[in-house]
């Protein structure tokens, strides 16, 4: 009866090659969002989507590409991948309601050799 | 952009010892949230704040949102073992209730 679930935990990936993360929720929430936690443990949103709308998309490259197939799944591609691409990627959802409460799903840590 | 300044950036306390740690902002913040982070694990919504004055309990933890709405603190008391992790201030930051803005994170270690 996970919330927020992410597959898969750990990632580890050769310098170049294409990777994709899955997020899904079961909470009924409209929106979702990806963030990454840098090694100072500093949480930066990269993208949102509401209703499987793209609502936040920050300074990221467009080597990362996020993708809602419905309301309660969002994906993240990343293309070439390259060494400062190693970081925690975690996906969170919240309600519209909700004042701006978003709930974390447990991350996933990506390694770029 | 936003930003968080949350203090202190690291606390090492003994067990059973309270704990107050807390984020201020130059900017004015409609929600303030608090999270805690356990290695290896996504940040856990431990309180949430909604007005500015609002003082909110969960088990042994308190927070308060700023009646000037650019702080909020959160106090831990009789600290135990497990309350080990970073703690985070956040708010949603650009007049937008989906963008979250974090702070640096507060890294808690207790002794027992």
């Amino acid at each position: 009866d996970t919330a927020v679930s992410q597959t898969p935990k750990y990632l580890v990936t050769q310098m170049g090659n294409d990777k994709s993360i899955k997020c899904e929720q079961n909470l009924g929430h409209d929106t979702m969002y990806w963030y990454k936690q840098d090694s100072k443990k500093f949480l930066k949103i990269m993208f949102s989507y509401n209703n499987k709308e793209l609502i936040i998309n920050e300074t990221v490259p467009n080597r990362f590409s996020p993708k809602s197939p419905d309301k309660a799944h969002l994906n993240l591609h990343i293309n070439s991948l390259e060494l400062g691409d190693s970081a925690v990627y975690f996906c969170a959802s919240s309600q519209d309601s909700g004042q701006g409460t978003q709930y974390f799903g447990p991350g996933t840590r990506l390694t770029v050799l | 952009g936003q930003q968080l300044n949350q203090s202190p950036q690291s606390m090492f306390i003994q067990e059973g010892e309270d704990v107050s740690m807390n984020c201020t902002s130059s900017s004015i913040f409609n929600t303030w949230l608090w999270y805690k982070q356990d290695p290896g694990e996504g940040p856990v919504l431990l309180i949430a704040l909604y007005k500015a004055g609002e003082l909110t309990s969960n088990g042994r933890l308190t927070a308060q949102f700023g009646i000037t709405r650019k702080d909020s603190f959160l106090n831990i008391s009789a600290s135990i073992p497990s309350d080990v992790g970073i703690y985070f201030c956040a708010g949603p930051s650009g007049g937008s209730n989906y963008k979250l803005t974090f702070g640096k994170g507060t890294l808690l270690t207790v002794n027992p």
